[in-house]
């Protein structure tokens, strides 16, 4: 079992609606949690971190962490065909948040938003 | 600098070669990793530092990869006898401690014929 999952996709909807990203995780000692967009040919560029159980909301993204569940998830409200991308879930499993150990990346998830 | 900044950003070697692989972080950044990515997957983690010492280097695939940092600022990836399994991009990555989350480089492409 891979240590973080994430639907591969390609996930599509329409410019304007509201996109929904999972992500589950297998650490039950994960500390923080972070979603990445990726565009083809690019680097990873970080978009949200969050650390504690509910949910953050940055612009019109929305990061939601459920540590019982061992799953989070992030929402792109309104969305843009700029936010194509490939959006990676990245996990820091164990020690504390402070913790510079290193992220487990799961596969990704292929976003088109259709104009 | 800036951003994290690696160099080359595009490297093609024969199959047996050494290639090396430079990063470098942003300014005060602690901790500095090393991943690659190959194509359709997530970034997966070859080593990290602290400071100069390589705090984990679990990642590393066998003996023919190491890397160095040796007055805690650039780091350079070393990779001897390249296979055509090789092939990837590899991306440097940098944060302050506590880390608030990863700021990656653009990455090299590493391509072995």
């Amino acid at each position: 079992q891979k240590e973080v999952e994430q639907n591969s996709g390609p996930l599509s909807v329409p410019e304007g609606a509201i996109a929904s990203l999972n992500c589950t995780y297998s650490d039950r000692g994960s500390q923080s949690f972070f979603w990445y967009r990726q565009y083809s040919g690019k680097s990873p560029e970080l978009i949200m971190s969050i650390y504690s159980n509910g949910d953050k909301e940055d612009g019109r993204f929305t990061a939601q962490l459920n540590k019982a569940s061992q799953y989070v998830s992030l929402l792109i409200r309104d969305s843009q065909p700029s936010d194509s991308a490939t959006y990676l879930c990245a996990v820091n499993s164990g020690g504390s948040s402070g913790s510079a150990r290193q992220l487990t990346f799961g596969s990704g998830t292929q976003l088109t938003v259709l104009p | 600098g800036a951003g994290v900044s690696q160099t080359p950003s595009n490297k093609v070697t024969e199959k047996g070669k050494y290639v090396e692989l430079r990063c470098d972080p942003i300014s005060g950044h602690t901790a500095l990793y090393w991943y690659r990515q190959s194509l359709g997957q997530g970034p997966e983690f070859l080593i990290y530092f602290q400071g100069t010492g390589a705090a984990d280097d679990s990642g590393l695939p066998n003996d023919r990869f190491f890397a160095v940092r040796p007055e805690g600022s650039v780091s350079t990836l070393k990779i001897q006898r390249t296979e055509r399994g090789d092939s990837a991009v590899y991306l440097c990555a940098s944060t302050p401690l506590p880390p608030r989350g990863y700021t990656f480089g653009s990455g090299t492409r590493l391509t072995v014929v």
